[in-house]
């Protein structure tokens, strides 16, 4: 079966601190997207980054970046520099190319940047 | 550039009642996909509308339905509500079938009394 699994519920850092979010998926299939996206307050959710499972290196957007375990089935996130604005939920989901298009997605981390 | 659009933003409703949320995609957009997202979890798929057919559905009862109409826009529709319907509805869209990144709405918020 398809599944992601966030295992903290919530994280608390002090603002310009580093924090990394644990994802980790199942799928049998080999052809993929991971993404991780954030849903502050307001509801809309956002795209953060996304990874390609084909691809070795690591995606990267500015502050945020990714480390991809494919043999692991592990996508963790990692915030630099964080900011209070990054305070949100956080999502880490996939979709299989092969056989659907549909995005599983976690339970969710709850982050809350201190100042 | 209007992102997604969602109407209404809140509502409530009764068991055994029927409710209608509306979708506007993103401009140039043609392919909307709804998800419900229950509170502290994550969303889960209903269905996806392309060329205004359904393409491709997730595990939810016949009592969720939806449209697409000409200009891109859906419905979703849900009969006889029960207690546990109480979510988020988000609508996403994108560009033709296959992966291309989803664009979501804000959201409308049901609950169920």
């Amino acid at each position: 079966a398809q599944t992601v699994t966030q295992s903290q519920p919530e994280m608390s850092v002090q603002e310009a601190e580093t924090v990394t979010l644990s994802c980790t998926y199942d799928t049998s299939e080999n052809n993929y997207y991971l993404f991780w996206y954030k849903q502050p307050p307001s509801r809309q959710m956002i795209l953060v980054i996304r990874q390609e499972a084909y691809k070795q290196q690591n995606a990267t957007e500015n502050r945020f970046s990714v480390n991809f375990q494919k043999a692991a089935k592990s996508f963790s996130l990692k915030i630099s520099d964080s900011q209070l604005g990054d305070t949100a939920m956080y999502f880490c989901a996939f979709i299989e190319m092969d056989s659907n298009y549909q995005l599983i997605w976690g339970a969710g981390t709850k982050l809350i940047i201190k100042p | 550039d209007a992102g997604v659009t969602q109407s209404p933003t809140h509502l409530i409703k009764t068991r055994g009642q029927q409710v209608t949320l509306r979708c506007s995609p993103k401009s140039g957009h043609d392919t909307v996909s709804w998800y419900q997202q229950a509170l502290g979890q994550g969303p889960q798929f209903i269905f996806q509308y392309y060329e205004e057919e359904e393409r491709q559905r997730g595990n939810f009862p016949d009592r969720f339905s939806g449209h697409q109409f000409p200009n891109y826009s859906s419905e979703l529709n849900v009969n006889a509500l029960l207690l546990g319907d109480s979510a988020l509805y988000l609508c996403a869209s994108s560009l033709a079938l296959g992966y291309n990144e989803q664009f979501f709405g804000p959201g409308t918020r049901l609950t169920v009394l």
